[in-house]
């Protein structure tokens, strides 16, 4: 099982719609998490942080259940410029302190 | 303000050639990390420094690969020798006292191919 599994996508919607993506983590010990955001052959950036209260940031809202080990991510009225890779991060601890674990992505395409 | 900087931005050599990507962090930030990414694995952390000194090297993927960073400004990636399934895109980035939400800053990428 890999350490972050997310949506397999991609998901494809029109300008306006509300997508979610979800996410499960396989280690009970991570700390931190992250939602960055990758447009095509550019490098992953930091989209928001997601904490335990969960979290929003303008048309973006994040959740996070411990007991579940579950993530996600919420975008309302999408616009054509929300099209881009959305990587669901996990920052562990223990040993490798911090050590960052990326998902594979799931790709977001908004159209017109 | 200057992100971090990653050179060369595109690599091509033939099979057996030694490889060296650099990397300049964001001035001031203690952490730096080589990652690479692939289609088919996804983006992985390869090592990672605090202080110049290498934490974790868990992810290099095998005795060709190795990283140094000598000062605070500077790291550096080499493959050698390389083989096609080294292509990827390495990505370097930094992050300032790694510890709670501090975001990590990735630098444009090299992407490479080897023939």
């Amino acid at each position: 099982r890999k350490e972050v599994e997310q949506d397999p996508g991609p998901f494809n919607v029109p300008e306006g719609a509300t997508v979610a993506f979800n996410c499960t983590y396989s280690n009970s010990a991570s700390q931190s998490f992250f939602w960055y955001r990758q447009d095509c052959r550019k490098e992953p950036k930091l989209l928001m942080s997601v904490y335990s209260s969960g979290n929003e940031d303008g048309r973006f809202t994040a959740q996070l259940n411990r007991a579940s080990q579950y993530i996600s991510l919420l975008i309302r009225d999408s616009k054509l410029s929300d099209s881009a890779t959305y990587l669901c991060v996990v920052k562990s601890s223990g040993t490798s302190y911090g050590k960052l674990t990326f998902g594979q992505g799931t790709i977001l395409t908004v159209h017109p | 303000d200057a992100g971090v900087i990653q050179s060369p931005r595109h690599e091509v050599t033939e099979m057996g050639q030694e490889v060296t990507l650099r990397c300049k962090p964001i001035s001031g930030h203690d952490y730096l990390f080589w990652y690479r990414q692939t289609m088919m694995r996804g983006l992985e952390l390869l090592i990672y420094f605090n202080n110049n000194v290498p934490i974790d090297d868990s992810g290099m993927p095998e005795d060709r690969f190795s990283a140094k960073m000598p000062n605070a400004s500077f790291s550096t990636l080499k493959i050698q020798p390389s083989e096609p399934r080294d292509s990827a895109v390495y990505f370097c980035a930094s992050s300032l006292t790694y510890r709670g939400n501090q975001p990590q800053h990735f630098g444009d990428g090299t992407r490479l191919s080897i023939l």
